[in-house]
């Protein structure tokens, strides 16, 4: 079975670091594009970004670029999200889901369960 | 970038009507690489057409997409109490890969 799961909550102070995983399995991790979407509290989807596996290939969405980092590790089947200092902002549910072929233009067909970040002091 | 207008924003609708959903792009999305997503409360989001009329696998035939250029439909015949959730569409023919606001379909 094609899964992505998701690293658990995290509850984190403004100010602080974070970095989020999503571990793929049941393909071929390095074939596939992974992406991140964000959906803050009761909105709607946004798309952050993807990342080729297979050679760390990047694209950011304007909005995320600088403010977020999309990384890999093929090794272990893992995609990553971090943040270098936490805004009450990027307080949201954070998806990351595969597309559907191996191209970078496509939809994504599975999707990892979310992994809710909430940033308070 | 190529901003997405989803209408209506919330649909109310009684089981084994005919939905009709519809995603407006800002300018022409290539190919066409337009998708329609089901989130259901609580839950992640659902791939149910890609390619603007493709369906994704194990998608039931009520679900079926149309349209090109700039105007795209999502239809749902014979509506059933669970497809209460919230549809959105999303263009991957121009990065970045924009989502519409989306459209609550209400279930009376």
């Amino acid at each position: 079975e094609v899964q992505l799961v998701q690293s658990g909550a995290e509850v984190k102070k403004p100010g602080e670091s974070l970095k989020i995983s999503c571990k793929g399995s049941g393909y071929s991790f390095t074939t596939y594009w992974i992406g991140w979407v964000r959906q803050m509290p009761g909105k709607g989807l946004e798309w952050m970004g993807i990342i080729y596996p297979g050679d760390s290939d990047t694209r950011y969405s304007p909005s995320f670029q600088g403010q977020v980092t999309i990384s890999a590790d093929k090794s272990i089947s893992t995609a990553y999200l971090q943040w270098s200092s936490l805004k009450a902002s990027d307080t949201a549910m954070y998806y990351c889901a595969r597309h559907r072929g191996d191209r970078s233009s496509d939809a994504f067909d599975v999707w990892g369960r979310g992994t809710m970040v909430t940033v308070s002091s | 970038e190529i901003v997405l207008t989803q209408s209506p924003g919330t649909l109310s609708l009684s089981p084994g009507e005919r939905a009709t959903l519809s995603c407006r792009a800002s300018q022409s999305v290539s190919s066409p690489y337009l998708a329609w997503y089901q989130q259901k409360p609580g839950q992640a989001p659902r791939l149910l057409i890609y390619g603007a009329s493709s369906r994704a696998t194990g998608i039931p035939d009520r679900f079926s997409g149309s349209g090109s250029g700039t105007d795209f439909t999502l239809t749902i015949s014979r509506l059933e109490p669970e497809d209460l959730a919230v549809y959105y569409c999303q263009q991957y023919g121009g990065s970045p890969f924009t989502f519409g606001q989306g459209t609550k379909l209400e279930i009376k």
